[in-house]
């Protein structure tokens, strides 16, 4: 079983739509959480931390959920820009900081 | 630009040859963390250097790879020998301790270098 798992989609998102989804981490001493976003081809750019009590950046709101292990990301008003992988990405500071990734969701937006 | 570069951006080789990456990560960040990415796959971790010091390896590393980060700053990813399932995305991120400049959690990834093993 992977460290952290998410579906990988596609999700296919209406312009305009709002569009959210978890992924699950199994280590329960993980400490810090955070959202990435992957275009293709590209390297992985940080989209937000996440934090226990929730948190909101513009469009983007990320959830965590220490009991269930999971955490979540929601998009508002979906843009076609959002079109991209969003990697969800745990690490623990006894673990050297080194970050583990899920294998991603892929978002796609349409018009 | 004061982001991470890696160099060379592309590379292909013949299985068996050995190749080398570099990476430059931000200026004054003393952690620097290697990870491979294979196609449809989130990256994974290989190695990390926090200075000069190397501390931890993943299983990932076989004996054909080797990093270095000689004075803490640049560091060089070697692979000895390329095999085919050596093809991937090699990330190169850098961190720093200092929480004034993103802490160690805050990782800043270069564009990678693209192996391709024929």
């Amino acid at each position: 079983r992977k460290e952290v798992e998410q579906d990988p989609g596609p999700f296919n998102v209406p312009e305009g739509a709002t569009v959210a989804f978890n992924c699950t981490y199994s280590n329960s001493a993980s400490q810090s959480f955070f959202w990435y976003r992957q275009d293709c081809r590209k390297e992985p750019k940080l989209l937000m931390s996440v934090y226990s009590s929730g948190n909101e950046d513009g469009r983007f709101t990320a959830q965590l959920n220490r009991a269930s292990q999971y955490i979540s990301l929601l998009i508002r008003d979906s843009k076609l820009s959002d079109s991209a992988t969003y990697l969800c990405v745990v690490n623990r500071a006894a673990a050297g900081n080194k970050l583990t990734f899920g294998g991603g969701t892929r978002v796609l937006v349409k018009p | 630009d004061t982001g991470v570069s890696q160099d060379p951006r592309h590379k292909i080789t013949k299985r068996g040859q050995n190749v080398t990456f570099r990476c430059d990560p931000i200026s004054e960040h003393n952690r620097l963390y290697w990870y491979r990415q294979t196609l449809g796959q989130g990256p994974e971790f290989l190695t990390y250097f926090q200075n000069e010091a190397q501390l931890e390896k993943s299983r990932l590393l076989s004996d054909r790879f080797s990093a270095e980060r000689p004075k803490g700053s640049f560091s060089t990813l070697e692979i000895q020998r390329t095999e085919q399932g050596d093809s991937a995305m090699y990330l190169c991120a850098s961190s720093s301790n200092f929480p004034e400049r993103g802490g160690p959690n805050k990782q800043f990834f270069g564009p990678g270098t693209r192996l391709t093993v024929l």
